[in-house]
């Protein structure tokens, strides 16, 4: 079964700062990666993703990701952060097989120092 | 802009009593998920639909869970004797699905129906 781990519950960075977020999966074969964001008081967002291709993958608000399958890996980067992008951040996986269902991972709090 | 729309946004119940969450997905949207999410966590999956059809439910789905896609267009997600560990936020989301076009992957959320269990 596949599953999704962020090992930073919490992150602190100063405005202007550069951003990278961590994200392993566990999958078999080749997966579908997402990073989602949730802002307080609204609903997940679709920040990018991953189907296959260019492992660097350009998303929404500046941030991008890269793929690495060796290292199971879907960081998520900025290269200078706002003070709106202060928010909850979610990386999911979903199988190439069953992409009806994505399985989200516990998620990295995301603080910016002014 | 119609986006998916939960309701109600905040439930308090007693133990032990029913409760009833409504969400309307973006309108030709053919897929409808819910999710369940506690503090702390990522979204868990709990069961989503293609048109009216219940496709698939997650072990996390006790029996005293139940959700339903009568006419394929709005879902309910019932909750009978609800017990203190059923507070969460339960997330909607919906997305489209056509036969022979690119999965896109793109769920669109709703901002969440949060219940607490007293």
């Amino acid at each position: 079964a596949q599953s999704v781990t962020q090992p930073d519950i919490h992150i602190t960075v100063s405005e202007g700062a550069s951003l990278e977020l961590r994200c392993n999966y566990s999958y078999g074969a080749t997966p579908y990666l997402f990073w989602y964001v949730q802002s307080p008081g609204q609903g997940l967002q679709l920040l990018l993703k991953y189907f296959s291709g260019d492992t660097l993958v350009q998303g929404i608000k500046g941030f991008e990701a890269e793929f690495k399958r060796s290292q199971s890996s879907f960081n998520l980067r900025k290269p200078s952060v706002h003070w709106s992008d202060a928010a909850e951040y979610f990386c999911a996986v979903a199988s190439y097989r069953s992409a009806s269902k994505i399985i989200f991972g516990s998620g990295t709090r995301l603080s910016i120092r002014p | 802009d119609t986006g998916v729309s939960q309701d109600p946004r905040h439930k308090i119940t007693k133990r032990g009593q029913n409760v009833t969450f409504r969400c309307d997905p973006i309108s030709e949207h053919n897929r409808l998920y819910w999710y369940r999410q506690t503090l702390g966590q990522g979204p868990e999956f709990l069961t989503y639909f293609q048109n009216e059809a219940q496709l698939e439910k997650s072990r996390l789905l006790s029996d005293r869970f139940s959700a339903e896609r009568p006419k394929g267009s709005f879902s309910t997600l019932e909750i009978q004797r609800t017990e203190q560990g059923d507070s969460a936020m339960y997330l909607c989301a919906s997305s489209l699905v056509t036969s022979g076009a690119s999965y896109t992957g793109e769920l669109f959320f709703g901002e969440g129906s949060r219940l607490t269990v007293l």
